[in-house]
């Protein structure tokens, strides 16, 4: 258990539609990353968060944004769902914001889109 | 921007044998360079990394060359268990961002 937790494990949902995906960072790091991981594309950076500012951002569509708030967790929202962005999405936590350093990633959340 | 490229995509090694993964970059900007294990339905697990004023670094079985000239990398497992079976996923970046390779799927035959 890495001590990063996202939020819901699944979530299936219909095309057009918007959710919101969960990440609590391990306890004392600052930065949280999202990453997309699909079949055909492996793992893609999409979005950094440190210390409630946006940091980096990645292959992240304009569809998608993201959120961190004062106590530290963030918030992924994709809306307009297509086929295309049924993905697991990891969310990953490090102590520093500068750069990348042993991030250590949730159990992801599963999404469908039918 | 940034491009990670890993072969080979699939390695299959008898039990004890040595297993290289290799990655090369496009920019020379990076200097960050994370290995993650990811098994079936589990999440990523880093394992080894280097940042770019090291040559090598070593964790038991593990090591990771660089050669930043040449902008590649390397992971070697030496005597390889069957628990080392998994897909290996390298990684280059630097301040504003983060780029993995497409995986290898690493077998090892008992």
């Amino acid at each position: 258990d890495s001590g990063v937790t996202q939020t819901p494990k699944h979530l299936i949902t219909a095309t057009g539609q918007r959710v919101t995906l969960r990440c609590s960072p391990r306890s004392g790091d600052l930065s949280v990353y999202w990453y997309q991981q699909s079949l055909d594309q492996g793992l893609q950076f999409l979005i950094q968060y440190y210390n409630g500012e946006e940091r980096a951002k990645g292959n992240i569509l304009e569809r998608f944004s993201a959120q961190q708030f004062p106590d530290l967790h963030s918030e992924l929202n994709l809306s307009s769902l297509e086929l295309g962005d049924s993905a697991l999405y990891f969310c990953a936590s490090s102590v520093e914001g500068d750069g990348f350093y042993e991030q250590y990633f949730g159990p992801g959340t599963r999404l469908t889109v039918t | 921007g940034e491009n990670v490229e890993q072969h080979p995509s699939t390695l299959s090694v008898q039990e004890g044998d040595s297993a290289v993964i290799k990655c090369t970059y496009s920019d020379s900007a990076s200097n960050y360079f994370p290995w993650y294990k990811q098994e079936l339905g589990k999440r990523p697990q880093l394992i080894i990394d280097i940042r770019s004023n090291v040559g090598e670094k070593k964790d038991q079985r593990i090591a990771v060359t660089l050669n930043k000239t040449a902008k590649h990398f390397s992971l070697h497992i030496t005597e390889t268990q069957p628990e080392d079976s998994a897909v290996y996923f390298c990684a280059g970046g630097g301040a504003n961002n983060l780029f993995f390779g497409t995986g290898t799927r690493l077998t090892v035959i008992p």
